[in-house]
């Protein structure tokens, strides 16, 4: 069965970096697009990142654009979320989750348990 | 940036009744809505998409409908294991979700 586990998440300051991981199995991973979904603490959900399945194109939410970097090693079945310039605003916990379809669908089929990620001084 | 606005937000109601959850759309989604729920502590999980497809192994007693740009997920009839968050979430451009309607046990 498909199961995504993320990794990679902890406390880090203001303005540093942190790069979260998600390693995929029980499907064939290099066929579907993948997401970052974030929850904040208490609040509701939003989609942070998408990567196709070739990892040929990418795509942001504005809050993120340009400073979180998206990318797929299909060799080794995990995708990645490169966090830079954090902000207090980017505390949430990250989930890591399958489109249902090989494009870009933006249906959620699966999902990871989820990292959580605080940025405090 | 496409606006979903849930009500209520909170759903009070007993094992055994019926539970219709409301998501409107600020402009036309077509037909591209999805359902989630979340249970505390854990991740969302895909029920419905576009609007009225269940997801695989999601029970009968959830279904989905539109109406212009209100869409309703109903459960026909409470289990005790339903009592939880349900996020919709439109995708007809960059994806958002709405609020949540939290279901609990009166």
């Amino acid at each position: 069965q498909v199961h995504l586990v993320e990794s990679g998440g902890g406390v880090v300051q203001p303005g540093r970096s942190l790069r979260l991981s998600c390693a995929a199995s029980g499907f064939t991973f290099n066929t579907y697009a993948m997401h970052w979904v974030r929850q904040a603490p208490g609040k509701g959900l939003e989609w942070v990142a998408i990567v196709s399945y070739d990892g040929s194109n990418k795509y942001y939410a504005d809050s993120v654009k340009g400073r979180f970097t998206i990318s797929r090693d299909n060799a080794k079945n995990t995708l990645y979320l490169q966090m830079n310039s954090l902000r207090a605003e980017d505390t949430a916990v990250y989930y890591c989750a399958k489109d249902q379809y090989g494009s870009y669908s933006y249906i959620a089929d699966y999902w990871g348990q989820g990292t959580l990620v605080t940025v405090s001084s | 940036e496409i606006v979903l606005t849930q009500s209520p937000a909170t759903l009070s109601l007993s094992p055994g009744e019926r539970a219709t959850l409301s998501c409107r759309a600020s402009q036309s989604v077509s037909s591209y809505l999805v359902w989630y729920q979340q249970k505390p502590g854990q991740a969302p999980r895909l029920l419905i998409y576009d609007a009225s497809n269940r997801a695989t192994g999601i029970p009968a007693r959830f279904s989905g409908s539109k109406s212009g740009t209100d869409f309703t997920l109903t459960i026909s009839s409470l289990e005790p294991e339903d009592f939880a968050v349900y996020y919709c979430q439109q995708r007809s451009n960059w994806p958002t979700f709405g609020g949540g309607t939290k279901v609990e046990i009166k």
